[in-house]
């Protein structure tokens, strides 16, 4: 079956510009996670939603950064006025439980990532 | 504050020799800890979970709590094995933290 998929691939984007990042998740999966890496670092959360409720926010570097996930299934991350230091792999995850389940055997799976360049 | 620590970059071994990958942790709460992995050019995935005590390819991790510590280890390494392994603490239900990962090379 298809896995989480992420789009675009690549993006480079020059600094003040606004892009907009894509994420389709397991078709049914409650759960979706937002992680930021940077080079050489392990991905660092961003953020969650459950189905549409975007319950924690707390790993949203700054106000430009803005999520949303309005019918529950494809989420878009929204990067405005672009920084240098905002270069990093944005890496999207699902998973099926949500918090009523229960995480004990829950698997998160992870998209490829979207690569994004600030020049 | 929460934090995990893997203090390799890159761990070179022969194949068929033994592999311990590093990770210790700082969390004030019951900690749920998991092993991730990303083979070249593929996504990252988990390899395995405290909670399930299980061993997957060979590997297996053990929760110490008294050196707040969840090494991966291996008896036998494979080349197939080569890739960037990732330690995550999970704290708040939903929230991972990740470490910033061993580099493992198996040489033939």
């Amino acid at each position: 079956g298809a896995g989480v998929s992420q789009s675009p691939r690549y993006k480079v984007a020059k600094r003040g510009q606004d892009v907009a990042l894509r994420c389709d998740p397991i078709s049914g999966h409650v759960s979706l996670f937002w992680y930021q890496q940077a080079l050489g670092q392990g991905p660092e959360f961003l953020t969650y939603f459950q189905n549409e409720a975007q319950l924690d926010k707390s790993g949203l570097p700054s106000d430009r950064f803005f999520a949303e996930r309005p019918e529950g299934s494809v989420s878009t991350l929204k990067i405005q006025r672009t920084q240098q230091e905002d270069s990093a792999v944005y890496l999207c995850a699902s998973s099926f439980p949500g918090l009523a389940e229960g995480f004990t055997k829950e698997t998160q799976y992870f998209g490829p990532g979207t690569r994004l360049l600030v020049l | 504050a929460q934090r995990v620590t893997q203090p390799e970059k890159l761990l070179s071994v022969f194949k068929g020799a033994p592999v311990e990958l590093k990770c210790n942790y700082s969390y004030s709460g019951s900690p749920e800890l998991f092993w991730y992995v990303q083979y070249s050019r593929q996504r990252l995935q988990l390899l395995l979970r405290h909670i399930s005590r299980e061993s997957i390819k060979g590997f297996t991790a053990d929760l110490n709590k008294g050196e707040t510590s969840f090494h991966l280890k291996k008896p036998f390494a494979q080349e197939e094995d080569s890739a960037m392994y990732y330690c995550a603490l999970r704290y708040n239900f939903n929230k991972f933290y990740f470490g910033s990962g061993t580099k493992l090379n198996v040489k033939p």
